[in-house]
């Protein structure tokens, strides 16, 4: 157990619908990273918030969007969905997100889009 | 980011050492050599992580070349449990940059 909570861990939607997808990092970390893993493009890095504020910015679509919360939890949201977007959503937090800082990953959420 | 190469897979018997090899040959002076690996069906899991010297845990060592153009992490002793895709990532320690970027790894098959 990496301490990382996300939810929900399935969801199954409709194109064009959108969703919320939730992280509650580990106790004490200030660092939370969305990545997206697909059969095709393996594990792409989305986002990364640090303490509230952006912090570096990957391959994210327009029509995704993310936020960190005071208590430190973050969601990300995904609007418009289209049959591309079922993948893992994964995500992670470091204490501080510097080199010396290892990522946790949660277990991720499962998307499909039909 | 710079790049890193591995194998796209191999494979081990149980409770024999592996050697999971990986090339960066273009490797700055300021990344750190990152291991994280993945088991089925789960988030990626952190292993070993290196600037210059060799390192040792409890799950793994990692061995760094001289020129810190290659690395290899050692599983002293596979079990069914170390079947995973094992990725190899350079960070950058000196930027701002702080995020991993993982390629296609390296698939261990341990056979029993």
């Amino acid at each position: 157990d990496s301490g990382v909570t996300q939810t929900p861990k399935h969801l199954i939607t409709a194109t064009g619908q959108r969703v919320t997808l939730r992280c509650s990092p580990r106790s004490g970390d200030l660092s939370v990273y969305w990545y997206q893993q697909s059969l095709d493009q393996g594990l792409q890095f989305l986002i990364q918030y640090y303490n509230g504020e952006e912090r570096a910015k990957g391959n994210i679509l327009e029509r995704f969007s993310a936020q960190q919360f005071p208590d430190l939890h973050s969601e990300l949201n995904l609007s418009s969905l289209e049959l591309g977007d079922s993948a893992l959503y994964f995500c992670a937090s470091s204490t501080s997100g510097r080199h010396t800082g290892e990522l946790f990953f949660g277990e991720g959420s499962r998307l499909t889009v039909l | 980011d710079a790049k890193t190469t591995q194998p796209n897979s191999m494979e081990s018997n149980e409770e024999e050492p592996v050697h999971l090899p990986c090339n960066h040959s273009t490797i700055s002076g300021t990344d750190y050599i990152h291991w994280y690996r993945q088991l089925p069906s789960q988030g990626p899991e952190y292993v070993i992580h290196g600037l210059t010297s060799n390192v040792n845990n409890r799950m793994a060592s990692l061995a760094i070349a001289e020129d810190r153009k290659s690395s290899t992490l050692i599983l002293h002793r596979a079990t069914l449990r170390d079947a995973a895709v094992y990725y190899c990532i350079l960070r950058d320690g000196g930027g701002s940059n702080y995020k991993l970027t993982f390629g296609k790894g390296t698939l261990l098959t341990v056979n029993p």
